[in-house]
């Protein structure tokens, strides 16, 4: 079945660094592709739309400076947390799917960042 | 605004069971509502799909129905095992295919 995998599984680092992370679709081509954030014992919320040549689009509250998506290609996204601070920390995870209307979609293992 | 909740909010029952966990969503103008598992510090696992003309899905020892009416949709799982230990989240699509979860129920089955 569809794949999606998502690295790093696991960042600790320092206040104020940038890190990202990656989303792939390893055997579909994905023109969308969602980034999630889940805090501690608590559901899912949608961050942001990341659209394959095109500018993401943002959930009302999101910071679109503190978090940059990048979708150059159809099979790879990325999340960058720019100078991330301890209140970054959380669980971030990507989804994506086929652009086949009502199929399920399909998301990575997850990011838990993690900052000092 | 969609919203989604699901009850109960945790559940501990031994081997062998039979489960029901609930879903409900206020805006019933869905055009299909999917089921997920997640373990813990883990993605989520597809488990089931049901479109809005679908009244349930079948997929080994898990049930989902849906009734768009009453905006209501349940999993069942036929005699859990303590490998069905995880948190179940339903989430329905809005604009196009962005996704709102409900708040979650997590099992715990022991043996």
């Amino acid at each position: 079945g569809a794949v999606v995998s998502q690295h790093p599984s696991w960042v600790i680092c320092k206040s104020g660094t940038s890190v990202k992370i990656e989303c792939r679709s390893l055997d579909f081509q994905a023109t969308t592709m969602f980034w999630y954030r889940q805090f501690p014992k608590q559901s899912l919320m949608l961050m942001a739309t990341s659209n394959e040549g095109s500018k993401a689009t943002y959930e009302q509250g999101v910071e679109k400076d503190k978090f940059l998506i990048n979708h150059a290609s159809l099979t790879l996204s990325t999340l960058t947390v720019t100078s991330a601070h301890p209140e970054d920390s959380s669980f971030y995870i990507c989804s994506a799917n086929s652009g086949l209307f009502n199929q399920p979609q399909h998301f990575g293992d997850g990011t838990r960042l993690s900052i000092l | 605004k969609q919203e989604v909740t699901q009850i109960p909010a945790a559940l501990s029952v031994p081997e062998g069971e039979n489960l029901v966990l609930n879903c409900s969503f206020t805006d019933s103008a869905i055009y299909n509502l999917q089921w997920f598992r997640q373990d813990p510090g883990k993605g989520l696992t597809s488990l089931l799909l049901i479109q809005s003309s679908q009244r349930e899905q079948t997929s080994g020892r898990l049930n989902a129905s849906l009734d768009k009416s009453s905006g209501r949709s349940t999993l069942y799982i036929a005699a859990s095992q303590p490998g069905d230990s995880a948190t179940y989240l339903c989430a329905v699509p809005y604009n196009t295919d962005k996704l709102i979860f409900g708040t979650g129920t997590r099992l715990q089955v022991f043996p």
